[in-house]
């Protein structure tokens, strides 16, 4: 599985729109592009996924560049609850999903 | 509503002492998961099965096993627990598209 690289921690102000990065340059043709968050001691919380598209839900948009090597999440109105270690993982679509989770970005919301 | 569930929630043991872990959810997924969760580390990939009867070993199975007898359940057993053990313990059943974390259990050995 392709191994992806995000900053070690990021600010963004309360109502701003919280861009999070990934750098994934090995990622295959097969391979989807997955973002989970934990909040403090809490077990992870699937965010969105995408291939290639770009990707929207109630929570965050995805976009992913055309060459596919990197992606960024995106929180459009940030808010504390959204303070949290935000993980991005490059996995193939299969049966398995054994995701391998990295060390993540830790997002701080401040107020 | 659809749950996973762990217990305990925490959980103080010795050195050498055998430990099971629940696992418990009612989603119906045939996915599930366990995963290990250090200060200063990501998750780690313990055990996983895709069905019943089936476990497969992860990253870091080690002094660790897992049983699958039905779709609900995946304990998790520490056959004779040691220090290096001590961590928080996260369930996890997923479909195709994402997995769903259980509240995690926190394992002290002393």
């Amino acid at each position: 599985d392709a191994k992806t690289t995000q900053p070690t921690s990021m600010d963004c102000a309360e109502g701003r729109a919280a861009n999070l990065p990934c750098n994934h340059s090995t990622i295959s043709g097969n391979e989807y592009v997955y973002w989970y968050r934990q909040i403090h001691s809490q077990g992870p919380q699937y965010i969105i996924h995408g291939l290639k598209n770009n990707e929207t839900n109630e929570m965050a948009s995805l976009i992913i560049t055309e060459d596919r090597k990197s992606s960024t999440l995106i929180l459009p109105h940030a808010t504390l609850r959204d303070t949290a270690v935000y993980y991005c993982i490059v996995q193939k679509g299969n049966y398995g999903q054994n995701f391998v989770f990295g060390p993540g970005t830790r997002l701080s919301v401040l107020p | 509503d659809a749950e996973i569930t762990q217990s305990p929630r925490h959980k103080i043991t010795e050195t050498g002492r055998q430990v099971t872990l629940a696992c418990h959810q009612t989603w119906n997924h045939n996915n599930m998961f366990w995963y290990r969760q250090d200060l200063g580390h990501g998750l780690r990939l313990i055990h996983y099965s895709y069905g019943v009867q089936d476990t497969n070993k992860g990253e870091v199975s080690d002094g660790y096993s897992v049983s699958r007898s039905n779709t609900e359940d995946l304990p998790l057993t520490l056959e004779s627990a040691a220090s290096s053990q001590t961590s928080v313990y996260f369930c996890a059943s997923g479909n195709l598209d994402e997995q769903f974390f259980g509240p995690g259990t926190r394992l002290t050995v002393l």
